[in-house]
This record gives structure tokens, C-alpha cells and sequence, in this order.
């Protein structure tokens, strides 16, 4: 069955410090998949996919079909970094198929 | 602008009635879904569209009645609210599948 876990319910760290938001999959055939940004009480925003391959607020995601995993990493955490961010894959591939979230990871950056 | 918008942002109402929620896009998008929040955070996909078309209908109460009178419109007819409907419920369109999906401000429904 297709899933996203995040393992991660809350991460801490301090501004300046490195970042990994953990997000593994299961699926069978080729994934598609995505990070999204939730700020405080605001719409879910795409932050990047997978086959971007681009940096979006310093932030990078690399797809590893090995470990089935798409972590998402910045190397210097800011406080306006602080968010809940979710990971998410398409479910299939058929017109209308939706996307499954992982239950998200609350990133907390403080100074 | 080009967006997903969705009425009302608030919806506070008491057990028993019934309400609708509104959405349209004006990205051209073919596909419209509704996400249900809930109190964990936790977003999960309650009924998706494509071209007006009813993909998606997961394990939702029939109380729960989406309407998509053109692709750019999907509202949500709730009836007999009960205080587990209380979420936060988020409208998305895309292009299509595999595409990224563009998301509403989401309506927060309480039920008192």
C-alpha cells in the first residue's frame, strides 16, 4: 500500500544549525513526489519535487529509491524557517488521483 | 490573482445544521480535490474531481456532498454537521496528476 511516514512529530534546533526532515515512502511503481510548507495558520505551499532538483529557500530534497527516501535537508536553519512541513506522494497515476501526506514534521528553529 | 480560493475562511455553526463551502480556481487547473485537516494536523484526501468528473470519494460520511457545477468550481455540501466535522477543510486544483497541486486558505469549521 502506498504511505509517507515522517518520523519526526516536532524538531528543534537552533538558528545556524544543519536541518534533516526525514520522510520515507512506500510505493510500487515510480514515485512522485513532494515537500510542502505550512506556516502558522496559512495555506499548505509547495516546496519542492522531486524532479525539480532545485533549491527553494536553501532547502534541498534528494529522491533515494534505495532507501525509499526523499529527506529534506538545509544546511543553516532561520527562524522564519519555523513551519510544519509535510511530505507527500501521488498515489497513482490515473486523472484525479490525489496526493498522500505524511502526518508532518513541526520544525521549531529558535535563536 | 490567480488562486485557489475558498469561502468562508470561518465557519462556526452548531450541531445539526448544514453548511457549504465554496471553491473555484482560476489556474485552468482540470483536477480540484478536498483535503480534510484535522486536530493533528494530519491532511487527508476526501473527494477529488477531474473535469467535473467524480474520481475520488474515499471513506467520507454521506453527509459530505461535493458539487462541481464546471472544472473551476468544487464546493462542499455538509449536512447534519457533528462536532467531529470540526477541522480544518483545504480546497486544491492541478494540472494534473503528478503535477504540483495549488492549495486554498483552507476553511476552519467549528461546531459548537
Amino acid at each position: 500500500a502506498q504511505r509517507v511516514t515522517q518520523p519526526e512529530k516536532l524538531l528543534s534546533v537552533f538558528k545556524g544549525a544543519p536541518v534533516e526532515l526525514k520522510c520515507n515512502y512506500s510505493y510500487s511503481g515510480s514515485p512522485e513526489l513532494f515537500w510542502y510548507v505550512q506556516y502558522s495558520r496559512q495555506r499548505l505551499q509547495l516546496l519542492l519535487r522531486h524532479i525539480s532538483r532545485e533549491s527553494i529557500k536553501g532547502f534541498t530534497a534528494d529522491l533515494n529509491k534505495g532507501e525509499t527516501s526523499f529527506h529534506l535537508k538545509k544546511p543553516f536553519a532561520q527562524e522564519e524557517d519555523s513551519a510544519m512541513y509535510y511530505c507527500a506522494l501521488y498515489g497513482g497515476d490515473q486523472a484525479g488521483t490525489a496526493l498522500i501526506f505524511g502526518k508532518g514534521t513541526t520544525l521549531s528553529v529558535s535563536s | 490573482d490567480t488562486a485557489v480560493s475558498q469561502t468562508p475562511k470561518y465557519l462556526v455553526t452548531q450541531m445539526g445544521n448544514d453548511k457549504s463551502i465554496k471553491c473555484e480556481q482560476n489556474l485552468g487547473h482540470d483536477t480540484m480535490y478536498w483535503y480534510k485537516q484535522d486536530s493533528k494536523k494530519f491532511l487527508k484526501i476526501m473527494f477529488s474531481y477531474n473535469n467535473k468528473e467524480l474520481i475520488i470519494n474515499e471513506t467520507v460520511p454521506n453527509r459530505f456532498s461535493p458539487k462541481s457545477p464546471d472544472k473551476a468550481h468544487l464546493n462542499l455540501h455538509i449536512n447534519s454537521l457533528e462536532l467531529g466535522d470540526s477541522a480544518v477543510y483545504f480546497c486544491a486544483s492541478s494540472p494534473g496528476v503528478g503535477q504540483p497541486q495549488h492549495f486554498g486558505d483552507g476553511t476552519r469549521l467549528s461546531i459548537l
